[in-house]
């Protein structure tokens, strides 16, 4: 089945204790992106990547890290996660940039609170 | 900039009425066009896609979208709502700097 996972779910930690979100996808995509859901603003964008080793920086960067050693992971590293972080995080994977007609696959969110 | 706007933030109808869902974009040519949608607790779903051809586009769900240049608008529309069809939909639009801008979201109530 064609999905994309991302780990944990739910998450709660404290201000500065670095945290990773774990992304996963079976379909060979190339391009992968990381979002954040805010109530009222929609999704917005942190980070996507073209492919391996190919990364760069969405509408909303600061304070994310991502990095694509492998095609199908693409893991969001918070160093030192502060309050504002705490959100809902989609990623999603696609054949072609987002920027294309092709169809964004989402993975289930992760749910993050940052205390 | 290309910008999307959902101005309806909630949106409640009962069961078995129609619905309409609307979604406005900024954009001077024609910008891909998309709506998705969440159900609790998931990921989003695409429901259909518009880039070009036909201005009426049939997707998943019976649900349909029509693409009205005069208006700038993509409103989604579904003849008789179940009430799985309560969820936040969300338009989004791909415009000059082939880049993927998401609405804020309608959230769909259904009631019995």
């Amino acid at each position: 089945e064609a999905q994309v996972t991302q780990n944990p779910r739910y998450l709660i930690t404290v201000t500065g204790k670095k945290l990773t979100v774990t992304c996963s996808q079976n379909m060979n995509h190339e391009y992968m992106s990381w979002y954040r859901q805010d109530p009222g603003l929609g999704l917005r964008q942190i980070y996507y990547s073209m492919n391996v080793e190919v990364t760069d920086k969405g509408d909303v960067p600061e304070g994310y890290k991502v990095s694509r050693k492998e095609k199908r992971n693409f893991p969001l590293i918070l160093e030192s996660p502060s309050p504002n972080q705490t959100s809902l995080y989609f990623c999603a994977s696609s054949a072609r940039p987002s920027g294309s007609t092709d169809t964004q696959y989402f993975g289930p969110g992760t749910r993050l609170t940052v205390l | 900039a290309q910008s999307v706007t959902q101005p309806d933030i909630h949106i409640t109808v009962s069961e078995g009425a129609s619905l309409e869902l609307r979604c406005n974009y900024s954009y001077g040519a024609t910008p891909y066009l998309f709506w998705y949608v969440q159900s609790p607790g998931q990921g989003l779903q695409l429901l259909l896609k518009y880039f070009s051809g036909d201005t009426l586009v049939q997707g998943i769900k019976g649900f349909e979208a029509e693409f009205k240049r005069s208006q700038s608008s993509f409103n989604l529309r579904k003849p008789s709502v179940h009430w799985s069809d309560a969820a936040e939909y969300f338009c989004a639009v791909v415009g000059a700097a082939r880049q993927l801008t998401f609405g804020s979201g309608t959230q769909l109530t259904v009631l019995p």
